[in-house]
């Protein structure tokens, strides 16, 4: 098992642009989050996902939007990047007990 | 010691010591907690995990403590290795749920 798989590693983008964070999971979980970490800080939940068609907002949901097709991609998409959205961004699954977490996004808006 | 940081607490702790990280959680009715390290550059990773239906739990060469009446949780490190240099979160959850809130972290640096 691969476990959670995040692309791109590392992005930078200009503000205004747009992208999609990729985060596919092979163990057949059906819970799945998107976190963002600012440096030096905690973990903030951005969107969760109870399985396939279930989406709901976290702390900081703004700016973003996701959609789950599938039990195993969880893609966050930035529509209109901000300076305030650069950060690492961590996707993470679960069944029970704890979550799974991905490497992670770099992600730099200049 | 520890000291409050810009952002992180942090505890540094001489290698062979045993280190304590010390986590106060904010819901009385969280009945599951986990401990997470996250490693420079990588996501966090599961360490260990506690029912409210216990106080204690070890694992190899952790512990992790629950004392529900003052909502603290601790984690014990034993004989702490330079390997063990990183930050920790504890996460707690309602109903073993699956929607774990996380504390802020602590950094533990290791010394030589």
């Amino acid at each position: 098992n691969a476990g959670v798989t995040q692309t791109p590693k590392f992005r930078i983008l200009k503000i205004g642009q747009s992208m999609t964070l990729q985060c596919t999971q092979d163990m057949n979980h059906n819970y799945m989050y998107w976190y963002r970490q600012d440096p030096g800080m905690g973990l903030k939940l951005i969107y969760y996902s109870v399985g396939a068609g279930i989406t709901d907002k976290g702390e900081v949901p703004n700016g973003y939007n996701v959609s789950r097709s599938t039990t195993e991609d969880f893609p966050l998409r930035l529509e209109l990047a901000a300076p305030s959205q650069t950060s690492v961004y961590f996707c993470a699954s679960s069944f029970t007990g704890g979550y799974t977490f991905g490497s992670g996004t770099r992600l730099t808006v200049v | 010691g520890e000291s409050v940081g810009l952002h992180l607490p942090t505890l540094s702790v001489q290698e062979g010591d045993n280190s304590i990280i010390n986590c106060a959680y904010s819901n009385s009715a969280s009945d599951y907690f986990i401990w997470y390290k996250q490693e420079s550059g990588k996501g966090p990773q599961f360490i260990i995990d506690i029912r409210s239906n216990m106080d204690k739990r070890q694992g190899q060469r952790v512990t992790v403590l629950l004392n529900k009446t003052v909502k603290h949780l601790s984690l014990q490190i034993a004989a702490t290795q330079p390997g063990d240099s990183a930050v920790y979160f504890c996460a707690e959850t309602v109903n073993y749920g699956q929607n774990f809130v996380f504390g802020p972290g602590t950094r533990l640096s290791v010394l030589p």
